[in-house]
């Protein structure tokens, strides 16, 4: 697609509720980033996938969270028994090649809140 | 692991005036600086970069200046328009496991016109 496309755009959950955030990058990207965004607060990083591995997840909160990633395409992030400290943005972003010679493209998020 | 700071954590300037931002980073092996700029229910936007083997790059009104040996790198934007307000993050990377990169808090600026 012409850009990163997130979805749900905004979700409500009640606190114990599972939930899944859906990411579906630039096409031909092979890198693929989720990073959390705080009210107020900067991006924190998540996991990273190259293709369908995920050779770095060393930013996921807890076993509650988890992601995958299937044909080197759309991504999922899942978090279960969700808490109020869950809400937050959540923000994917993709690269062509996970090099820096080509800088992020976000989408532009989905707003989770847990009530 | 790389730690980054964002100074200040807002700014107010008047239209046509000139803003700066300033990030400080904490490990030396880190070697390329993007700029994101956030706007109200949009994702980040890279706006300009800066590799560890230049000190300034320029894109009309916006500059950016790196000192490695003090590890810090400053945004410079010149003669400010209203739709420059957003929230602008600095962010540094190491190259580790890909392209990953580690942000400051943010700064939200706003120009007064």
């Amino acid at each position: 697609g012409a850009g990163v496309s997130q979805s749900p755009s905004n979700k409500v959950t009640e606190k114990g509720k599972d939930v899944e955030l859906r990411c579906d990058p630039i096409s031909g990207h092979t890198a693929l980033y989720w990073y959390r965004q705080s009210l107020g607060q900067g991006l924190e990083f998540l996991i990273y996938f190259q293709g369908n591995s995920a050779p770095d997840k060393s930013g996921l909160p807890s076993d509650r969270f988890s992601a995958e990633r299937t044909g080197g395409s759309v991504s999922t992030l899942t978090i279960q028994r969700t808490q109020q400290e869950d809400s937050a943005v959540y923000l994917c972003a993709s690269s062509l090649d996970g090099t820096t010679n080509y800088g992020y493209t976000f989408g532009s998020g989905t707003r989770l809140t847990v009530v | 692991g790389e730690n980054v700071e964002q100074h200040p954590s807002t700014l107010s300037v008047q239209e046509g005036d000139s803003a700066v931002i300033k990030c400080t980073y904490s490990d030396s092996a880190s070697n390329y600086f993007p700029w994101y700029k956030q706007e109200l229910g949009k994702g980040p936007q890279l706006i300009i970069d800066i590799r560890s083997n230049v000190g300034e790059k320029k894109d009309q009104r916006i500059a950016v200046t790196l000192n490695k040996t003090a590890k810090h790198f400053s945004l410079h934007i010149t003669e400010t328009q209203p739709e420059d307000s957003a929230v602008y993050f600095c962010a540094a990377h190491k190259r580790e496991y890909g392209n990953k990169l580690v942000f400051g808090a943010g700064t939200i600026l706003r120009v007064k016109s």
